[in-house]
């Protein structure tokens, strides 16, 4: 497939355990970006990346999160220490990053923290 | 980005039109209006954008009005696949940008 593909698509941690979220954006796009989705909540803007500028973190929650874009690529969000608070589906998408700019979105990985 | 605002929830029946509102008064000369739409557990998905002219694509048609401050999304034949929570968001076109998300329009289409 050419979407954007995120892994894992569960992952049930307990409090207080790292966590790492995978993002393989679409091939060639140079924009990357992270948002999270709350249980009846609207989509939160985490970090976005484009191309080899500074990653935009000012959505980060708090200093337990941290991602990392590979090569221009995938991309792992990580989340220190967990607490339930972190429960949520994390959504990834990726953009050409000019012009229109349309972000095209993974199915997300739910996190579940006990 | 400009604010928007969108009905929380909408009813359409199976095959008729559906016709999203949404508000955006203070939208800026260089911000296109957006819409994205996200089914049951799935990730947004992008239907269409436009900046002053009324646009058509395979999925819907937009509409905005002339003096910018509101559009209309309009799904021609809408069927139970296009049940969702629709976005209106307005944002400058230029560069990687973060998408702003309000909390959407509930439509639910009826048989």
């Amino acid at each position: 497939g050419a979407g954007v593909s995120q892994s894992p698509s569960n992952k049930v941690t307990e409090k207080g355990k790292d966590v790492e979220l995978r993002c393989d954006p679409i091939s060639g796009h140079t924009a990357l970006y992270w948002y999270r989705q709350s249980l009846g909540q609207g989509l939160e803007f985490l970090i976005y990346f484009q191309g080899n500028s500074a990653p935009d973190k000012s959505g980060l929650p708090s200093d337990r999160f941290s991602a990392e874009r590979t090569g221009g690529s995938v991309s792992t969000l990580t989340i220190q220490r967990t607490q339930q608070e972190d429960s949520a589906v994390y959504l990834c998408a990726s953009s050409h990053g000019a012009g229109v700019n349309i972000q095209y979105f993974g199915a997300g990985t739910r996190l579940s923290v006990l | 980005d400009a604010k928007t605002t969108q009905p929380t929830s909408m009813d359409c029946a199976e095959g008729r039109a559906a016709n999203l509102p949404c508000n955006h008064s203070t939208i800026s000369g260089n911000e296109y209006v957006y819409w994205y739409r996200q089914i049951h557990s799935q990730g947004p998905q992008y239907i269409i954008h436009g900046l002053k002219n009324n646009e058509t694509n395979e999925m819907a048609s937009l509409i905005i009005t002339e003096d910018r401050k509101s559009s209309t999304l309009i799904l021609p034949h809408a069927t139970l696949r296009d049940t969702a929570v629709y976005y209106c968001i307005v944002k400058i076109i230029q560069g990687a940008q973060k998408l702003v998300f309000g909390q959407g329009t509930r439509l639910t289409i009826n048989p």
